[in-house]
């Protein structure tokens, strides 16, 4: 199905452990971003990227590593979780022009015990 | 330093009657303000949007409003209808479509 996919759906880990968030969409959308959501904070850009080969760092960025060797897909690494990434991850993706209309994935709720 | 900010974590409106949801913000630099509706379990949808040179935006139901003085913007949402229960964020974007900052967003509620 077209779209933007993020798998998988929920996670729970422990502090110290390596989790990769997958993200992969078929409209062959340009910019991807990830962004967490928490409460009292809404959602917070984490790390995005214009085009293959070329990501930024967002708001809060420390603590995940990004990569984008296809358009297509955008995975999101925590090298080492911590408890405080606890929350809800989303990826989403745009084209340039749309005025920052963004198309989300249904998230990722990860849990860091 | 929140860029985007909501300051009513919550709003509880009467079904038929008009929601107004508002948002602040401090950097000038914007080209454009989205607002989008987020359902439980669910990613979120973008809703309606205004360029920065413009004041006012109308989808249907939806209207936006921009001061661009005050650095505010609402949501006007006529009449509301329980299938608008949900949380709205607003957000601002740049014209290069690189970084979209979203406020903390506010639940809105619809009640009979």
């Amino acid at each position: 199905d077209a779209g933007i996919t993020q798998s998988p759906r929920y996670k729970i880990t422990e502090t110290g452990r390596q989790v990769t968030l997958m993200c992969h969409q078929t409209w062959s959308h340009s910019y991807m971003f990830w962004y967490r959501q928490d409460l009292g904070h809404g959602l917070r850009l984490i790390y995005y990227s214009a085009a293959a080969d070329i990501t930024d760092k967002g708001e809060v960025p420390d603590g995940y590593v990004v990569s984008r060797s296809k358009t297509e897909n955008f995975p999101l690494t925590l090298e080492s979780a911590t408890r405080s990434q606890t929350s809800v991850y989303f990826c989403a993706s745009s084209e340039p022009g749309q005025g920052g209309k963004l198309f989300f994935g249904s998230g990722t709720q990860l849990s860091v015990l | 330093d929140q860029q985007v900010k909501q300051n009513s974590p919550s709003l509880s409106v009467q079904e038929g009657r008009i929601s107004i949801l508002n948002c602040d913000y401090t950097n000038s630099m914007f080209d454009y303000f989205l607002w989008y509706k987020k359902y439980p379990a669910e990613g979120p949808t973008f809703l309606i949007s205004i360029s920065s040179i413009k004041d006012k935006n109308e989808d249907g139901r939806f209207t936006v409003f921009l001061n661009k003085s005050a650095k505010h913007l609402s949501l006007h949402i006529v009449p509301s209808q329980p299938g608008d229960s949900a949380v709205y964020f607003c957000a601002g974007s740049y014209s290069s479509a690189s970084k979209i900052i979203f406020g903390s967003g506010t639940r809105l509620s619809i009640r009979p």
